[in-house]
C-alpha cells in the first residue's frame, strides 16, 4: 500500500472521447505529477502541480490538461483522445520533505 | 539537459546469481538517481535514491547502488537473485530547470529468474 489511489484502474474509451482519472492522497503533500507509460517504455512526464497551479510540462499537447485540488486529489484530463493515448497513466506524490516519489498503481487506459 | 540510459531491456540469471543491471546517466548538475521496480500491472516502487553523502546506497529487497561521478554510473545490484525479483526495473535522474522536480527515466530493465 503505497497510500497513492488512482481510479479507475482500467478504462476504455473511443477515439475522439474525453477522459478523466483521478488521483488522491491519504496524507500531506505539494506536488503532484503524471506520466505516462506506453507499453514496453519508462514513463514519461506529463506535468507537474504544485499547490493547485501548473508549474511544469513534458512535451505533451494542451489537449492533456490536470487539476489538483486542497484535499490531496488530483485529476488528469485528456480531450479528443487518440490510439496513441493507449497507456498507463501514473499518479506520482512528492511528500513535503522528501527526494522520492510515491507512485500510485495506475489507470491502463485503452482508446479503440 | 539530463538523461538516463540503461543497457540490456532483458537481463536473465538464475535463483541465487549476482544480479547486475546497468544505468549511465547524464547531468549538467549534481544528479538526484532513483531506481524503482514495476511488477506486472502494478505502479513504480522506490527501491533506493542517491542525493548526496555516501555514494554506496542501500534500499529495500537487499539491492545497492552506487554513484560514480567519474563514470557516470549508477548500477543497481543484489549479491543472491530469488524468484520474487522478476519484475522490470527502472533507472530515473531527476530533471532540473523551471520549476519541475520531474523524473526522467529510462526505458528499462526486464529481469527475469530462472529456477
Amino acid at each position: 500500500e503505497t497510500g497513492v489511489t488512482q481510479s479507475p484502474t482500467h478504462l476504455i474509451k473511443t477515439r475522439g472521447q474525453q477522459v478523466t482519472l483521478r488521483c488522491s492522497s491519504q496524507s500531506g503533500h505539494n506536488t503532484v505529477s503524471w506520466y505516462q507509460q506506453a507499453l514496453g517504455q519508462g514513463p514519461q512526464f506529463i506535468f507537474q502541480y504544485y499547490r493547485e497551479e501548473e508549474n511544469g510540462r513534458g512535451n505533451f499537447p494542451p489537449r492533456f490538461s490536470g487539476l489538483q485540488f486542497p484535499n490531496y486529489s488530483s485529476e488528469l484530463n485528456v480531450n479528443a483522445l487518440e490510439l496513441d493515448d493507449s497507456a498507463l497513466y501514473l499518479c506520482a506524490i512528492l511528500r513535503q520533505g522528501g527526494n522520492g516519489y510515491t507512485f500510485g498503481s495506475g489507470t491502463r487506459l485503452t482508446v479503440v | 539537459a539530463q538523461s538516463v540510459t540503461q543497457l540490456g531491456s532483458h537481463v536473465s540469471v538464475s535463483e541465487g546469481a549476482l544480479v547486475l543491471l546497468r544505468c549511465n546517466y547524464s547531468s549538467s548538475v549534481p544528479p538526484y538517481l532513483f531506481w524503482y521496480v514495476q511488477y506486472p500491472n502494478q505502479g513504480l516502487q522506490l527501491l533506493l535514491k542517491y542525493t548526496t553523502g555516501a555514494t554506496l546506497v542501500k534500499g529495500i529487497n537487499g539491492f545497492e547502488a552506487e554513484f560514480k561521478k567519474s563514470e557516470t554510473s549508477f548500477h543497481l545490484t543484489k549479491p543472491s537473485a530469488h524468484m520474487s525479483d522478476a519484475a522490470e526495473y527502472f533507472c530515473a535522474v531527476r530533471g532540473y530547470g523551471g520549476a519541475t522536480n520531474k523524473l526522467i527515466f529510462g526505458t528499462g530493465t526486464l529481469l527475469a529468474v530462472q529456477p
